[in-house]
């Protein structure tokens, strides 16, 4: 299947500062991207998605200026957390769907996100 | 709001036992798909049934969707430790069917 890369797997940060997540599709053109989040032995919760070339589209409960997302090419996207808190402490997962989406989304690895 | 919710939440077998997860959904759906998740990793897409379909099968995993009910299952046959992970069952929000709401997955342990 087609590979969706996502860095960095672990990040550790101090309260306040700005961390960056990458989430690459390697193989396709992803028109679309999703960025979850998850929190120990829960489910995903979607936060955003996005589309190429567009703003963000955020789910009712997102603070969009907390978790900037870009998506300027079509392979990349990038999830900014401002100014982190220490609740801001999950995995964050991403998928990507291509312009013929046959049914499958296919997912990073994930980004385990620690705020001191 | 969380679309599906599934049961168990967890469940542990032997090795070589059968094991089966349950979905139920709130909304009418094209597609219902189940992606499965090793500890801190991604998730991997086991197989999608459309909202006309009743049944499909690939290898060992067998998915019933009954509509009528709002429900689908999960069916993992001759399990192995290897399948040791979280299972999600995932609806689809939009047209497109690639905007997806889980459920709250069923944590399957196989022993050896």
């Amino acid at each position: 299947g087609a590979v969706v890369s996502q860095h960095p797997s672990r990040v550790i940060c101090k309260s306040g500062t700005s961390v960056k997540i990458e989430c690459r599709s390697l193989d396709f053109q992803a028109t679309t991207m999703f960025w979850y989040r998850q929190f120990p032995k829960q489910s995903l919760m979607l936060m955003a998605t996005s589309n190429e070339g567009s703003k963000a589209t955020y789910e009712q409960g997102v603070e969009k200026d907390k978790f900037l997302i870009n998506h300027a090419s079509l392979t990349l996207s990038t999830l900014t957390v401002t100014s982190a808190h220490p609740e801001d402490s999950s995995f964050y997962i991403c998928s990507a769907s291509g312009v013929f989406y046959t049914g499958e989304l296919f997912f990073g690895e994930g980004s385990r996100l620690t705020v001191l | 709001s969380q679309q599906g919710e599934e049961d168990p939440q967890a469940l542990s077998i032997q090795e070589g036992e059968n094991a089966t997860m349950n979905c139920s959904y709130k909304t009418s759906i094209n597609n219902l798909q189940w992606y499965r998740q090793n500890s801190g990793r991604g998730l991997v897409h086991l197989i999608l049934i459309r909202s006309n379909e009743r049944e499909k099968h690939s290898g060992r995993l067998r998915v019933t969707l009954d509509t009528s009910k709002k429900s689908s299952s999960l069916l993992i046959t001759a399990s192995r430790a290897a399948d040791t992970a979280s299972y999600f069952c995932a609806t689809d929000r939009n047209n497109a069917g690639n905007m997806l709401t889980f459920g709250g997955g069923t944590r399957l342990m196989v022993k050896p």
